[in-house]
């Protein structure tokens, strides 16, 4: 089955640690995009990647750092300077192009405490 | 900055209604229109996806339509089912995508 996963589903960590988030994807997309989502808010963007080692900051993307060393991976750290880290975390997929649809994984929902 | 907006936040309806959700965008320069499902603590199911030189698009009981130039999509969905209830949010796109805050749907059995 074509995909992507995130994991873990939920995360808990005490503040002033850095945490990584896993997104993988088997669609061979080249995009790639991390998403927040907090209550009764829409999703913000953090960081995305359109192509391998290269990528781009968001609207929130402080606090936040990504990598991109393969195409299916897009890895999300939040570190301690993330004011406030907890939050439900979207990772998302797409073709590149104009006419792009994206595809979400099942979401991480991080708690820091 | 394109801004997305959805009215109303929540809607409830007895099963069997036809209803329709809106989405408003204030920059009609935009690639695609996206409509999304979200249920409750899981990630985003893509339902339909309007390019910009379409007018509409249907899947089963769902249709979605775009009108650039009032920066207005809506999603109608006829003959509501309890499986409908969910949270159905909007995005546009331009070189990003722009999500609404959603429309959280309750259908009563």
């Amino acid at each position: 089955d074509g995909g992507i996963t995130q994991s873990p589903k939920y995360l808990f960590r005490k503040e002033g640690q850095n945490v990584t988030l896993s997104c993988e994807q088997n669609l061979n997309h080249d995009a790639m995009y991390w998403y927040r989502q907090d209550p009764g808010q829409g999703l913000r963007l953090i960081y995305y990647s359109q192509i391998v080692n290269d990528f781009q900051k968001g609207d929130i993307a402080e606090g936040y750092s990504v990598s991109r060393e393969k195409k299916e991976s897009f890895p999300l750290t939040v570190t301690s300077a993330q004011k406030n880290p907890t939050a439900f975390y979207l990772c998302a997929s797409s073709t590149t192009g104009t006419y792009y649809e994206q595809y979400f994984g099942p979401g991480t929902r991080l708690t820091v405490t | 900055k394109q801004e997305v907006t959805q009215i109303p936040a929540a809607l409830s309806v007895p099963e069997g209604e036809n209803l329709v959700l809106n989405c408003s965008f204030t920059d009609s320069a935009i690639y695609n229109l996206q409509w999304f499902r979200q249920d409750p603590g899981k990630g985003l199911t893509s339902l339909l996806l309007i390019q910009s030189s379409q007018r509409e698009q249907t899947s089963g009981r769902l249709n979605a339509s775009l009108d650039k130039s009032s920066g207005r999509s809506t999603l109608y969905i006829a003959a509501s089912q309890p499986g409908d209830s969910a949270t159905y949010l909007c995005a546009a796109s331009g070189n990003q995508f722009y999500f609404g805050t959603g429309t959280s749907l309750t259908v009563i059995p």
